[in-house]
C-alpha cells in the first residue's frame, strides 16, 4: 500500500543549529514533492517544490533534497530561529493533479 | 490580495444535525480541494474540483458527506447527520488550473457534541 512517513515525534533543536526533517514514501512515483509549513490554528503554507529530476532545491535558509532511489526527501533549515517552530508537512504529487500529505513533523527551536 | 477564505471559522453542532461549510477560493483558481485534519494528524483528502469536470469524490468517508461548487467558484461541503467522529478541522485549498501549489484557507473547526 502507498505510504508517506514523517517522524511523528517532535524535533527539538537549539537556535542557530540546522534542523533536518525526513519524508519517506513507499509505492509512489511522484513527479514532484512539496513541503508546507503549518502553524497552530492555520492552514498549511507552501514552502518549496522539488521535481523528480532535481536532486536539491534551495530557498534562503531552506534546502530540500529528493532521492527517488531511496524514496526520501530531506528538508533542512539552516541557522534555525524560534520563529521556525511549526509543523512541516511533505506532500507528494500523485495521479490526477492531487497531493497526498504526510502526517507532518513538529519542529521546536529553543532560544 | 485576497486568499482562500472559509466560513464559519468555528462550528459547534449536536450529533445528528446537518452542517454546511463554505469555501471561497482565490479568484481565477479553477481547482479546489477539501481536506480534513483531525487533532495532531495529517491532511486527509476528501474531494477535488477541477473546472467543469466531474469532481473526484474518492476521499469522501461516507455518503453523509457531499460537496458542491457553484459557478466554478464558491464551494460548500455538507455533512449530514453529523457524528462525533466528524469533529475535525476542515481545510479548503485552491490552485490555478490544478497547478502545483495549493493555497489553503484557515479552516473550519467543527465540533460535534
Amino acid at each position: 500500500s502507498q505510504k508517506i512517513e514523517q517522524n511523528s515525534e517532535a524535533l527539538n533543536i537549539q537556535e542557530g543549529k540546522t534542523a533536518t526533517l525526513t519524508c519517506n514514501y513507499t509505492n509512489y512515483s511522484p513527479a514532484y514533492l512539496q513541503w508546507y509549513r503549518q502553524d497552530p490554528g492555520r492552514g498549511p503554507v507552501f514552502l518549496l517544490l522539488i521535481r523528480e529530476n532535481e536532486k536539491e532545491k534551495r530557498k534562503e535558509r531552506l534546502k530540500v533534497t529528493f532521492d527517488t532511489t531511496l524514496k526520501q526527501s530531506l528538508f533542512h533549515i539552516t541557522a534555525s530561529q524560534p520563529a521556525d517552530s511549526a509543523t512541516y508537512l511533505c506532500a507528494l504529487h500523485n495521479a490526477g493533479n492531487m497531493l497526498t500529505f504526510g502526517g507532518g513533523t513538529r519542529l521546536m527551536v529553543k532560544p | 490580495g485576497a486568499g482562500v477564505s472559509q466560513s464559519p471559522s468555528n462550528k459547534v453542532t449536536e450529533k445528528g444535525k446537518d452542517v454546511e461549510l463554505r469555501c471561497d477560493p482565490i479568484s481565477g483558481h479553477t481547482a479546489l480541494y477539501w481536506y480534513r485534519q483531525s487533532l495532531g494528524q495529517g491532511l486527509e483528502f476528501l474531494i477535488y474540483f477541477q473546472g467543469n469536470s466531474a469532481p473526484d469524490k474518492s476521499g469522501l468517508p461516507s455518503d453523509r458527506f457531499s460537496a458542491e461548487r457553484t459557478g466554478g467558484s464558491v464551494s460548500t461541503l455538507t455533512i449530514q447527520r453529523t457524528q462525533q467522529e466528524d469533529s475535525a478541522v476542515y481545510l479548503c485549498a485552491s490552485s490555478p488550473q490544478g497547478g502545483e501549489t495549493q493555497y489553503f484557507g484557515p479552516g473550519t473547526r467543527l465540533l460535534v457534541l
